[in-house]
């Protein structure tokens, strides 16, 4: 049971390039988070998803897309990426909003030179 | 908006001393739950606590929520180095919305 998948583990980005950042789960839960940790910050919610095919916004959206397409894969791009995205980003799952434990992936650690 | 503030960000003990950390939020709750990261790991789903004056406990750590639900702690009893790590709350208030605190990073001295 794999949990939640993030890839790539780490990555160096040069300013104004894009990337993926990858995140599948096999738990069938229908709500995915992406979250950035900044160095001794707490956890900013970037996008959340409900449901395949239905995504939102969370509290620092700028500077990131998102899709949900199926259940289990909830991609997180960056378009012309900035040395102010240079952090560490988690994906996580739940089976409901609340009330349930969140399962977060292994985290991404993303540097913007 | 909801604020999750928690205290204190950072706590240096030595080994066999206890340690507690609080959250208070600007809104009351419907629940608030605790994670723990491990240094260069992922948050760890630690507990859930729902209702108001609610206690639990997991071995060493104790996790109380407040009787107005604006507030919460998590109290470690005799630490030891497996504890060392960042715990977080995270409230859930109006409109479900989740927020997490800034997280108490502990460090234990062996």
């Amino acid at each position: 049971n794999a949990g939640v998948t993030q890839t790539p583990k780490f990555r160096i980005l040069k300013i104004g390039q894009s990337m993926t950042l990858q995140c599948a789960q096999d738990m069938n839960h229908n709500y995915m988070y992406w979250y950035r940790q900044d160095p001794g910050m707490g956890l900013k919610l970037i996008y959340y998803s409900v449901g395949a095919g239905i995504t939102d916004k969370g509290e620092v959206p700028n500077g990131y897309n998102v899709s949900r397409s199926t259940t289990e894969d909830f991609p997180l791009r960056l378009e012309l990426a900035a040395p102010s995205q240079t952090s560490v980003y988690f994906c996580a799952s739940s089976y409901r909003e609340v009330n349930t434990e969140a399962f977060f992936g292994q985290g991404t650690r993303l540097t913007v030179v | 908006g909801q604020q999750v503030m928690q205290i204190p960000q950072y706590q240096h003990v030595q080994e066999g001393e206890d340690f507690t950390t609080y959250c208070n939020s600007s809104t009351t709750l419907s629940n608030i739950q605790w994670y723990k990261q491990r240094p260069g790991g992922h948050p760890v789903f630690l507990i859930q606590l729902v209702k108001s004056g609610e206690v639990k406990k997991q071995k060493r750590l104790t996790f109380q929520f407040g009787e107005a639900k604006k507030n919460s702690s998590l109290h470690i009893t005799a630490t030891q180095t497996t504890d060392v790590g960042t715990y977080f709350c995270a409230g859930t208030g109006g409109y479900q919305k989740v927020t997490f605190g800034i997280g108490t990073k502990l460090q234990v001295i062996p």
